[in-house]
């Protein structure tokens, strides 16, 4: 079955530090990657996405995310946390439909 | 050029009542999917369409049909709605392919009593 697994449902960081949010999924083959983020009440905004080639891709908000075939992990990373970056985070997996993961809350400390 | 602008934001229902929820998109893009939003769920996938006559159920599309006339419209109907239809529900939308991953509306509130 298609499934998408982000393990840590929240996630509290000081500002500036580094941030590592996890996904796994498990698909028949390799799917389309993407991460997005919603803020509280507001729908959601596309961050990143991975289709072939570098494995290593980034995006906005000084986002990226390492694409690891045999781990099936597609894990988002931002070396410096802003606070402005506190919202959810969402990974999905697919082609002609998404299939997202239940999200990690990103709470920022100054 | 809008986007994805779904009607209405919020919405009270009764038990038993029906209605519709409106999705369009000036994009012109093939894809269009609805989802539900719930707390420590994620989203989950209702009905998916890849083009104007074509649609598909997706992981919880029990309590809920769709049609796809146009490539603009997508719509949602809640045939008889239920307490457990209480959700955020986000219509999204993208060309062929994913290759520019998805768009989201902006999400209807829905409250069923």
């Amino acid at each position: 079955a298609q499934s998408v697994t982000q393990p840590d449902i929240h996630i509290t960081v000081s500002e500036g530090a580094s941030l590592e949010l996890r996904c796994n999924y498990s698909y028949g083959a390799t799917p389309y990657l993407f991460w997005y983020v919603q803020s509280p009440g507001q729908g959601l905004q596309l961050l990143l996405k991975y289709f072939s080639g570098d494995t290593l891709v980034q995006g906005i908000k000084g986002f990226e995310a390492e694409f690891k075939r045999s781990q099936s992990s597609f894990n988002l990373r931002k070396p410096s946390v802003h606070w402005s970056d506190a919202a959810e985070y969402f990974c999905a997996v697919g082609y002609d439909k998404l299939i997202f993961g239940t999200g990690t809350r990103l709470q920022v400390f100054p | 050029n809008a986007g994805v602008t779904q009607t209405p934001k919020f919405q009270v229902l009764k038990t038993g009542q029906s209605m519709t929820l409106q999705c369009a998109q000036d994009m012109n893009h093939e894809y269009m999917s609805w989802y539900r939003q719930d707390p420590g769920m994620g989203l989950r996938l209702i009905h998916y369409s890849v083009g104007a006559g074509i649609t598909d159920q997706g992981e919880v599309p029990n309590g809920y049909n769709v049609s796809r006339s146009t490539t603009e419209d997508f719509p949602l109907r809640l045939l008889s709605a239920a307490p457990s239809q209480t959700s955020v529900y986000f219509c999204a939308s993208s060309p062929q392919g994913q290759t520019y991953g998805y768009t989201f509306g902006s999400g209807t509130r829905l409250t069923v009593v």
